[in-house]
């Protein structure tokens, strides 16, 4: 079946270290994108990507960093650098032009 | 980013309507969204809107849209327990290439 797959639903980290957050879409969709959501805060966009090797900066971009190697992959990395990074992180995909986008079913990262 | 506001809680009774609703900031939106959010997963599209419309209806759901206002709401009729999520609206800016922007999301509690 189509759809966008988040990997590892759960994840730990111990603080000072790098992780790197899975997205893998089988739809064909050339835009993707990356949030994270905090209660009360809603859903804030980190990175996104309108193509393969090309992607831009959204409006919490600090401590993370993405590659749009391929089409159907969009990995985030959070790094050390990022000063609260325990959240819950999800990954979404689109057609472009604003069509529905289509989300993972997330990965909830907590540092320790 | 652009503003989108909600709501942070909602509760209704089983069997009543539900009115979920949303302001938003930027005039440019093409489309606006609401989305669903269950409990540890990733959000699902509910239904949507062209900027160009006034209403959209689809079974239980109703959207209106007052664009002189950039106010956009959500009613559910005969709200049922398995309605209780968040709800969040959402926009794709016309000026921002695929870009979406969410609201805060609403929480809504169903009461049996």
């Amino acid at each position: 079946d189509g759809g966008i797959t988040q990997s590892p639903k759960y994840l730990f980290r111990k603080e000072g270290q790098n992780v790197t957050l899975s997205c893998e879409q089988n739809l064909n969709h050339d835009a993707m994108y990356w949030y994270r959501q905090d209660p009360g805060q809603g859903l804030r966009l980190i990175y996104y990507s309108q193509i393969v090797n090309d992607f831009q900066k959204g409006d919490i971009a600090e401590g993370y960093s993405v590659s749009r190697e391929k089409k159907e992959s969009f990995p985030l990395t959070v790094t050390s650098a990022q000063k609260n990074p325990t959240a819950f992180y999800l990954c979404a995909s689109s057609m472009g032009g604003h069509t529905e986008a289509f989300f993972g079913q997330g990965t909830r990262l907590t540092v320790v | 980013g652009e503003d989108v506001e909600q709501s942070l809680f909602l509760s209704v009774r089983e069997g009543d309507s539900s009115v979920i609703n949303c302001t938003y900031t930027d005039s440019s939106s093409t489309y606006l969204y609401w989305y669903k959010q269950e409990p540890g997963a990733g959000l699902q599209l509910l239904t949507y809107i062209f900027s160009n419309m006034d209403m959209k209806q689809d079974q239980r759901l109703t959207v209106l849209l007052n664009k002189k206002d950039k106010h956009l709401s959500l009613r559910i009729a005969d709200t049922q327990t398995g309605d209780s999520a968040i709800y969040f609206c959402a926009e794709g800016l016309s000026n921002t290439g695929n870009q979406f922007y969410f609201g805060t999301g609403t929480s809504l509690t169903v009461i049996p």
